[in-house]
């Protein structure tokens, strides 16, 4: 079974440009996740997708981060424009249901922002 | 607010010996444990979970987890250890109940097992 794929692996852009991500999660899972991932830290949850629905958008920020999910399968994360502080792991995330189901990563976009 | 606290940044082991990879959190209600391993320049892997029931579960890779409600605990265990287990390993933790599946992972311990 193919994983979670990712691209592009690795992003380097000078602050104010915008960048985008994409994510095409395991086959026939519902709900799909974006994380960043911050040098040191753990992975932080910024948009959950149900389908091609939000279900918690709550720690993205919606000045520069956009995402969406059309037709409930691929999603594509965009940063409009870029910070310094943007700079880290963007993983993506899926699952096959909502509630107690695992989530499984892909290997992750490493951002660079000069 | 849920939380997770992993105490050591980094758990050096020699090969052979038994590992443990603390872990505590905070959560209200029964909560959902996981842990996760990710390699250099790779995503998160799935090793193992506690929902219910044994309190001790097997994952991947001969590691083992142990849920403490007590001590609102899940060490992360392997009898003995392999070069190869090194790696950075993070756990989380969700509420039961909610309505989104969002996890909250702690800030890692990088695992160094010495030859």
């Amino acid at each position: 079974e193919a994983g979670v794929a990712q691209s592009p692996r690795y992003k380097i852009i000078e602050k104010r440009q915008s960048v985008a991500f994409w994510c095409n999660p395991i086959s026939g899972h519902a709900t799909l996740y974006w994380y960043q991932q911050i040098l040191g830290q753990g992975p932080k949850l910024l948009i959950q997708f149900q389908n091609n629905g939000v279900v918690d958008d709550s720690q993205l920020p919606k000045d520069r981060f956009s995402a969406e999910r059309l037709k409930g399968v691929d999603s594509t994360l965009k940063i409009q424009p870029a910070k310094l502080e943007d700079s880290a792991v963007y993983l993506c995330a899926s699952s096959l249901e909502l509630r107690t189901d695992t989530q499984y990563f892909g290997p992750g976009t490493r951002l660079t922002v000069l | 607010a849920q939380s997770v606290a992993q105490p050591e940044d980094q758990v050096n082991v020699a090969e052979g010996n038994p590992l443990t990879v603390k872990c505590t959190y905070s959560v209200s209600g029964n909560p959902y444990l996981f842990w996760y391993v990710q390699y250099p320049n790779r995503g998160l892997q799935f090793l193992l979970k506690y929902i219910t029931g044994d309190n001790l579960v097997k994952g991947s890779y001969g590691f083992e987890a142990e849920f403490n409600k007590s001590q609102t605990s899940f060490h992360l265990k392997k009898p003995s250890a392999l070069v190869s287990d090194s790696a950075l390993y993070f756990c989380a933790v969700r509420a039961r109940g909610g309505a989104t599946n969002k996890l909250i992972f702690g800030t890692g311990t990088l695992l160094a097992v010495q030859p």
